[in-house]
């Protein structure tokens, strides 16, 4: 069964440094997103992707992150200088047009 | 934007009995209500979900209701097994294609 990936599956950083998660949806699907978890708390929309172009975006989503979708197969999430409240997991998800949205297993990021 | 509340935060069951989980949301505009599951440090897998067009739709031991009037939905599983200890979530969305807006979740633990 076609699933998404993610990697890496943890990553630790020092506050201010840059990071940069990546996923890989499912080949068929055309719309993708990002959604972070911090620990024992809720699942929050960062951001949606599609035809090339941010479609949606929550406010968490400021200038410090960014999304790309650098080739037909990549899709990834820079954060550009991370805080200590960016320690969350991070979640891609991609789904068809109107179906199910299916999750990646996460990337957690540890910000020390 | 739209909210989503979600009740219980902890939901503790007899093996056998039914459980319900219940969620308002804001958005009157919102059409696309699906209900996740989540396993400790695992990914939100989908269980059920169901469109505005329909007013409750049945899965084996897991159904949902929806009542577009008051903007609340439940999650209904019936004969709980260890098994369906998890954290669920709901969300909304305004169609299927858009982020979705979580619940902040049901600890369900099935007693047994």
């Amino acid at each position: 069964e076609p699933e998404v990936t993610q990697t890496p599956s943890h990553q630790v950083t020092q506050m201010g440094q840059e990071v940069i998660l990546r996923c890989v949806p499912i080949s068929n699907h055309l719309y993708f997103y990002w959604y972070r978890q911090i620990l024992g708390q809720k699942v929050e929309f960062l951001v949606s992707f599609y035809n090339n172009e941010i479609s949606e975006k929550s406010e968490i989503f400021d200038d410090q992150f960014s999304v790309e979708r650098p080739d037909g197969s990549n899709f990834t999430l820079k954060i550009r200088s991370t805080k200590l409240e960016d320690s969350a997991m991070y979640f891609c998800a991609s789904r068809v047009a109107a179906g199910e949205l299916f999750f990646g297993e996460g990337s957690r990021l540890t910000v020390l | 934007g739209e909210n989503v509340e979600q009740h219980p935060s902890t939901l503790s069951v007899q093996e056998g009995d039914s459980a319900v989980i219940k969620c308002t949301y804001s958005d009157s505009a919102s059409n696309y209500f699906p209900w996740y599951k989540q396993e400790l440090g695992k990914r939100p897998q989908l269980i059920i979900d169901i469109r505005s067009n329909v007013g409750e739709k049945k899965d084996q031991r897991i159904a949902v209701t929806l009542n577009k009037t008051a903007k609340h939905f439940s999650l209904h599983i019936t004969e709980t097994q260890p098994e369906d200890s998890a954290v669920y979530f709901c969300a909304a969305s305004m169609v299927s294609a858009d982020g979705l807006t979580f619940g902040k979740g049901t600890h369900l633990i099935i007693q047994p």
